[in-house]
């Protein structure tokens, strides 16, 4: 059974804190995404990474940055988390190829006040 | 950049209706197109998806999509909703850098 386990279901941290966010992978995929889900504005990409030590940018990676040291592990990063932060994070993974389904964790709902 | 836009953000149905999801995407090269749906509760999961030949897919559930290519469209229809249908569902393109995007999605209600 596939798996992307997500470090945390539920978080709570405080304006100005530092917010590790932890994803891994047991599918040995290669591909590794950061997302945001909210409300009316669907799933937007912070950042991918296509390979160990890899990264890019996605669609809205400001205040963010991601670490890839191991193949099987992504964590996304909030130097200096925001109440605009706050946002259910989804991680995925997907082998690599360009017709390959991602599979999903089962997201981090991060409160930040 | 790459943009998706779904264009119904809201769709209520009775079950036996037929229903139809609009998705456009804006990307000038080689792309490979998704639909993924997420159940209540549930992870998000994948529904089918084009990456080449026939341009008529059919996924999971009775589900099926086109992709237009002059119309950079991949609409997702399915003829017979049932109330289990109920969920929401987001269009995915994929460019060849390996970039995943996802449209704003679309929830649909389906009534009994």
């Amino acid at each position: 059974d596939v798996k992307v386990t997500q470090s945390s279901r539920y978080l709570v941290k405080r304006t100005g804190e530092k917010v590790f966010l932890e994803c891994v992978q047991d599918m040995d995929h290669e591909n590794m995404f950061w997302y945001r889900q909210d409300p009316g504005l669907g799933l937007r990409l912070i950042y991918f990474s296509y390979d160990v030590k890899m990264k890019e940018k996605g669609d809205i990676p400001e205040g963010y940055s991601v670490s890839r040291e191991k193949k099987e592990r992504f964590s996304l990063i909030l130097e200096s988390a925001s109440t605009n932060q706050t946002s259910m994070y989804l991680c995925a993974s997907s082998k690599q190829g360009l017709d390959t389904e991602a599979f999903f964790g089962q997201g981090t709902r991060l409160t930040v006040v | 950049a790459q943009s998706v836009s779904q264009h119904n953000h809201h769709v209520i149905l009775s079950e036996a209706a037929s229903l139809e999801l609009g998705c456009n995407y804006s990307y000038g090269g080689t792309v490979n197109l998704f639909w993924y749906v997420q159940y209540p509760g549930q992870h998000l999961q994948l529904l089918l998806k084009y990456f080449s030949g026939d341009p008529l897919v059919k996924g999971i559930k009775g589900f099926e999509a086109e992709f237009i290519k002059s119309k950079f469209s991949f609409n997702l229809r399915k003829p017979s909703v049932q109330w289990s249908d109920t969920a929401e569902y987001f269009c995915a393109p994929q460019s060849n850098d390996y970039k995943l995007s996802f449209g704003a999605g679309t929830t649909v209600t389906v009534r009994a």
